[in-house]
């Protein structure tokens, strides 16, 4: 079956800090692969996408991410932290067959100063 | 460009009431898919339509149903509302069927009691 695993349920960073949250997936094939961020109270907004390509992804904010398919993972990284940064963020899955989307439970980020 | 916009924000049902969650999706884009997403839990797919026809379905009972509308504007029915199905509801519009880029929308914040 598929799914979507976040192992980090909260982790706090000091602001200017790098930072990786880390994804990993259960899936038969390559699936599309995201990351999305979700202030209190709001939607989710897109922080970048993997389909195909290049493994490494750039996304908005300055955040990137790298999917490694031997380890089934889709790490999403940024190397200076900002306090905007603080938010939920989520790791989710496309699959192709059935138009399925899988979300991780996410990780919240809390930045101190 | 106007973004995926949902009605009402906020919404209070007793168990076994029906409710109608309302979308708009973005303008260009022709598929909406509705998630579920419950206190602390990432988002969980309900279903895709697309050409006003379901695309794609989670693992939701059938009282969970939706319409999609020429207009690619979407509404979501829950039918015999259970305490458990009280969330956050979004709604996320791609301009393609299938697995695609989704935009989310703000949500609808339903309360059963």
């Amino acid at each position: 079956a598929q799914s979507v695993t976040q192992p980090d349920i909260h982790i706090t960073v000091s602001e200017g800090a790098s930072l990786e949250l880390r994804c990993n997936y259960s899936y038969g094939a390559t699936p599309y692969l995201f990351w999305y961020v979700q202030s209190p109270g709001q939607g989710l907004q897109l922080l970048l996408k993997y389909f195909s390509g290049d493994t490494l992804v750039q996304g908005i904010k300055g955040f990137e991410a790298e999917f490694k398919r031997s380890q089934s993972s889709f790490n999403l990284r940024k190397p200076s932290v900002h306090w905007s940064d603080a938010a939920e963020y989520f790791c989710a899955v496309g699959a192709y067959t059935g138009n399925q989307f899988y979300f991780g439970t996410g990780t919240s980020l809390t930045v101190i100063p | 460009e106007t973004g995926v916009t949902q009605s009402p924000t906020h919404l209070i049902k007793t168990r076994g009431q029906q409710v109608t969650l309302r979308c708009s999706s973005q303008s260009g884009h022709n598929t909406v898919s509705w998630y579920q997403q419950a206190l602390g839990q990432g988002p969980q797919f309900i279903f895709q339509y697309y050409r006003e026809e379901e695309n794609g379905r989670g693992n939701f009972p059938p009282r969970f149903s939706g319409l999609q509308f020429p207009n690619y504007s979407s509404e979501l029915n829950v039918n015999a509302l259970e305490l458990d199905d009280s969330a956050l509801y979004l709604c996320a519009s791609s301009s393609k069927e299938g697995v695609e880029t989704q935009y989310f929308g703000p949500g609808t914040r339903l309360l059963v009691l």
